[in-house]
Order: structure tokens, then C-alpha cells, then sequence
């Protein structure tokens, strides 16, 4: 059972640069989530999916766009990247419950020069 | 004040050692309630949901506190393999249930 499966497990771009992070979970889930964690700050919500066809805006939104490409798929992109915007990043879903927690991928280790 | 708040840590017990980690959060709407274990360099991972009744789980004991707004967790007969950041998570209320508000962590060292 792969869970919740992050693609690429690490990356290095230069600024302007953009890229897409990819998502995908085998749990029928069917709320998707995109954290980002840096250093001394815990997990910040950028994104969230509550179900299939929607998206809303987390925490620290700004500089990133996702897309719920169906039910087992959710991406973030990152149209210009920034210095500012290296950090790991997280996807996790959950059930629709507000007593369900949420399981992670693995996350992405984001670097920009 | 931050939403979830946690003793950074880090603590340093011997192996065999019970340790308590506190955790409050501020907004008294908030439904759901876990305690998740992250090791370095790796994802977040549920350690235990937090009901209000308090529950068990081997060594580990969690409770909730809604008067106070208060969650602990408390380890006994620490072993070497529970050094990891423990990560205090509250939902954020009841307009945006599936929205977790994740704690900085406290920090756990077992040493031999």
C-alpha cells in the first residue's frame, strides 16, 4: 500500500524558474492537502482540497497554484520560484471527516538558487 | 499568540524514563485532536488521535483538557527508537474542519 507518493524527492532550481510537484494517494481520499515546513516553524498549510473539483487557499498561499486533477491527484506549482520558497514541502489527505487525521508523503526537499 | 503552541524542547531522558509533553491551543471551537511524531528529515506520522475521554496506546497516554485547551502526551519507558519531534495537531475550528494547525514540536532525546 503506497499511501500518499510525492514526485521529485528532491530538486534544485534557480529563481524565475518554475516546476510542478506531484501528488498522488491510493487511499480514496477525498481531501488533498500541500504544506510547506521550514526550520523553527512548523507546517504551514499553502493549499487544501476538500474534495474533488475544489481548491482553497491556505496559510501562505501566495507564489504557488494546485490542481486537483482528479480524486487521487493534487499538484503545486510554482510559476516563478523565489529564494524565499526553498523549504521541504508536504502532501497529505484525509478523509472528509473532521475527525480523520491526515497521512503525509514523504515530502519534497525544494531548493532555489 | 500562536494557535498551537508547544515547549520546543529539546528533553533529554535516559532510556526507561517517563516524559510528559504539554500542548495549548487557542481556539476553543476546535473538534479534532492528534498527536503526530516526525522524525528527522521524514514526513510527519500519526502517533495517536487525542479523545476526550483520554486513551492509551502501549506505552503512550494521551488526554485533552477542553476547559484549559490543553493536550498532553505523556511516554512511558522511553526507548532509544522515541528520540523524534512530537507535534502537537488541532483542527481549526468549525468553518474549516479539515484544516489542521500544526505545533512546532517538542523535541525528544532517549539516551542510553
Amino acid at each position: 500500500n503506497a499511501g500518499v507518493t510525492q514526485t521529485p524527492k528532491f530538486q534544485v532550481l534557480k529563481t524565475g524558474q518554475s516546476m510542478t510537484l506531484q501528488c498522488a494517494q491510493d487511499m480514496n481520499h477525498n481531501s488533498m492537502y500541500w504544506y510547506r515546513q521550514d526550520p523553527g516553524m512548523g507546517l504551514r498549510l499553502i493549499y487544501y482540497s476538500a474534495s474533488e473539483g475544489t481548491t482553497d487557499k491556505g496559510e501562505v498561499p501566495n507564489g504557488y497554484n494546485v490542481s486537483r486533477l482528479n480524486k487521487r491527484e493534487f499538484s503545486l506549482r510554482l510559476e516563478s520560484a523565489a529564494p524565499s520558497q526553498t523549504s521541504v514541502y508536504f502532501c497529505a489527505s484525509s478523509q472528509d471527516s473532521t475527525y480523520q487525521p491526515q497521512h503525509f508523503g514523504d515530502g519534497t526537499r525544494l531548493s532555489i538558487l | 499568540r500562536k494557535e498551537v503552541e508547544q515547549d520546543p524542547g529539546p528533553f533529554n531522558v535516559p532510556e526507561g524514563a517517563t516524559v510528559a509533553f504539554n500542548c495549548t491551543y487557542s481556539n476553543s471551537a476546535s473538534q479534532s485532536f492528534f498527536w503526530y511524531r516526525q522524525d528527522c528529515r521524514k514526513e510527519p506520522k500519526l502517533l495517536m488521535s487525542v479523545y476526550s475521554s483520554g486513551n492509551e496506546d502501549g506505552r503512550f497516554t494521551a488526554q485533552l483538557n477542553r476547559a484549559s485547551q490543553y493536550i498532553s502526551l505523556l511516554i512511558r519507558d522511553s526507548k532509544l527508537s522515541d528520540s523524534a519531534t512530537y507535534l502537537c495537531v488541532v483542527n481549526s475550528g468549525m468553518d474549516s474542519s479539515y484544516k489542521l494547525i500544526f505545533g512546532s514540536g517538542t523535541r525528544l532525546l532517549v539516551r542510553p
